[in-house]
């Protein structure tokens, strides 16, 4: 399958610092990424989908100032948590979507945010 | 309602059995259907799509059942390394994907 990566795999900042996510696809170009929280024991929530070139499409209750998602290219998404605290602890999860007729999601391998 | 349901589990089961998953969806507009297995701390990984068909790989076999808008998973000889949690994930409106709690399943000796 396609490969997706995700730096950092960990990190743990100060209450109020920003932290920034990267997503990349490896070997397929992604117009679109999807980004997702999980918090331990609950389901994947989507908190945005990134389209390359054009400003992220945000779920209801996700602040798009806190959460700012830039897609600069077919290969790379961020994902910035600004002012981070500790409530944004969680594991951070984005997703490529394969080009042409491919509807499979690749996921990276995520990013656990402790914010102390 | 939520877009996907499923029976949380444990589901725990010995080596070799044979194990049954139901997931259902709310929107009957939705055209695909994944089950994805995420194993403890990791990211999910596909499992296999879920053709109107029906359709097998080894030993899981899914299916769709549209009138009744739900899926389904069967393992069947059950391995340790199959313990994990599964995902059922539909894609709706918008090209959004949305995703089940997870059935989680124990493989046990």
């Amino acid at each position: 399958g396609a490969v997706v990566s995700q730096h950092p795999s960990r990190v743990i900042c100060k209450s109020g610092t920003s932290v920034k996510i990267e997503c990349r696809s490896l070997d397929f170009q992604a117009t679109t990424m999807f980004w997702y929280r999980q918090f331990p024991k609950q389901s994947l929530m989507l908190m945005a989908t990134s389209n390359e070139g054009s400003k992220a499409t945000y779920e209801q209750g996700v602040e798009k100032d806190k959460f700012l998602i830039n897609h600069a290219s077919l290969t790379l998404s961020t994902l910035t948590v600004t002012s981070a605290h500790p409530e944004d602890s969680s594991f951070y999860i984005c997703s490529a979507r394969s080009g042409g007729a491919g509807e499979t999601q690749y996921f990276g391998p995520g990013t656990r945010l402790l914010v102390l | 309602r939520k877009e996907v349901e499923q029976d949380p589990g444990p589901f725990n089961v010995p080596e070799g059995a044979t194990v049954a998953f139901n997931c259902t969806y709310s929107n009957s507009a939705s055209q695909s259907f994944f089950w994805y297995r995420q194993d403890c701390r990791k990211e999910p990984k596909l499992l296999m799509s879920v053709y109107s068909s029906g359709n097998e790989d080894g030993r899981f076999t899914a299916q769709l059942n549209r009138a009744s808008q739900y899926i389904s998973l069967l393992i069947r000889d059950s391995k340790l390394s199959d313990s994990a949690t599964y995902l059922c994930v539909v894609k709706g409106n918008f090209n959004k994907f949305y995703f089940g709690s997870g059935t989680k399943l124990n493989v046990k000796p």
